[in-house]
Parts: C-alpha cells; sequence; structure tokens
C-alpha cells in the first residue's frame, strides 16, 4: 500500500509569490491534515479537511488555504509569501470514522519551501 | 488549551542502552490520546506508538514501551536496547476526541545513540 505523497519535496520562491503544495494521501483515508514545521515554532497545525470539507483550522492567516478533492487528495496554498513561511510542510491523513481518538495519522515526507 | 512539554532538547544515550524521553501534558479533557513520532534527518514523522487515556495498560511497540501516569500527566517514551538507527527527533503529541484530528505537538526531543 503506498504511503502519503506529496509534492513537490523542495520549493523555492520569492516573497509576494504564492504556492501551491499537494498531498495524496493513502487509499481509502478521507481525513487530510497539514502541519507546518519551523525551528522557531516547532510543529503547528493548519488545518485539516474531511470529505471535502474543511474540519478544523489552526490559528494561521487567512494567506494560507487549502482545499481537498472528491478523490481525498488535497492542496494548500500561501498567498503573498513572506520570509517567515520558510518552513517543511507536512501532509498527514488518517482512516478516521469520526470519532475515534484511536486514528493514527500517517504522514508523508514534507514539502521544504525556501522564500528569499 | 492543549499543551505538550518536552523539557529534554537532546540526549546522549550509549547503544544498546534502555532510554527514556519526558513528556508532560495539559488538558481539560478526559478523553484524549497520546502519540509518540519519529523524525529522521530526511523529514517525514514515522508513528511509534499510541496511548489512549483510557487505557488501563501501558501501551507496548517492540522495543517502544509508554510509561502512562495519568494522574502525574505524563506520557514517557521507553525505548529498550537503543540501536543507531534510533537517532533522531522524536515528538510527543496529543489528540482531543470527537472527530477531531489535529495533533498538538511537543517541542521534541533530539536523541543521539552513541557507537
Amino acid at each position: 500500500k503506498a504511503g502519503v505523497t506529496q509534492t513537490p519535496r523542495y520549493l523555492i520562491k520569492t516573497r509576494g509569490q504564492q504556492v501551491t503544495l499537494s498531498c495524496s494521501p493513502i487509499s481509502g483515508h478521507r481525513s487530510v491534515s497539514w502541519y507546518q514545521q519551523t525551528p522557531g515554532q516547532g510543529l503547528q497545525f493548519l488545518f485539516e479537511y474531511f470529505s471535502e470539507t474543511q474540519r478544523n483550522k489552526g490559528n494561521f492567516p487567512g494567506r494560507f488555504s487549502g482545499r481537498q478533492f472528491s478523490n481525498s487528495r488535497s492542496e494548500m496554498n500561501v498567498s503573498t509569501l513572506e520570509l517567515g513561511d520558510s518552513a517543511l510542510y507536512l501532509c498527514a491523513s488518517s482512516l478516521t470514522t469520526g470519532t475515534g481518538i484511536r486514528n493514527e495519522q500517517f504522514f508523508g515526507p514534507g514539502t521544504r519551501l525556501t522564500v528569499l | 488549551a492543549q499543551k505538550i512539554t518536552q523539557t529534554q532538547p537532546g540526549m546522549f544515550v550509549q547503544e544498546k542502552e534502555a532510554v527514556t524521553l519526558d513528556c508532560t501534558y495539559d488538558t481539560s479533557d478526559q478523553s484524549y490520546g497520546l502519540f509518540w513520532y519519529k523524525q529522521p534527518s530526511s523529514g517525514e514523522m514515522i508513528f511509534l506508538i499510541y496511548q489512549g487515556s483510557y487505557d488501563e495498560q501501558n501501551a507496548t511497540e517492540g522495543r517502544y514501551s509508554l510509561n502512562f501516569q495519568k494522574a502525574r500527566k505524563s506520557a514517557n517514551l521507553v525505548i529498550s536496547a537503543s540501536q543507531l538507527g534510533d537517532s533522531a527527533m522524536y515528538f510527543c503529541a496529543m489528540r482531543e476526541a470527537f472527530g477531531n484530528e489535529k495533533l498538538t505537538f511537543g517541542t521534541g526531543t533530539r536523541l543521539t545513540i552513541i557507537p
């Protein structure tokens, strides 16, 4: 069974540009979550999508957005990039059945974004 | 609000020794889940072990075990017979119940195994 895949793996952008990152979950997984990892702030939750609906959102500005498609693939977009957006962006999928807290999240390898 | 505290920024352990990584948490929820993840230098987060707040026994997964002390709100990871491949960042994380997939992570512990 293929794991979570993220594309691209590395990305270099300049301030003011916008970027779209893609995540393909494990087959059958309907929940996709996104996290930002930086040396200063650590791992922070961005948002979670389930059945094409954003179910939960972290404390990030509106420049960060996402969506999920009918095949559960998800994209996140960052507009008007800032230097502080440089980070490892991790995507995770889970076979959530709604209320279980045991649902293990499987992470992808991440996309390393550098903003110059 | 949920909070995870990992007080050991880095640890050095001799190969084949056991090591305990500390994790304390704060939550007002009665139902929650605790997770440990390993992050090698490649960046991918690898699930290690899970403990539910209502689980009566401490979780074990191969060389990994979780020392869960609910009253003290601690969930320490124990790695037995450490190996060179265990060198990595280790994160403790918590999730509340009821359809919320959000994980709250600690700051992590960098474990280095010395040959």
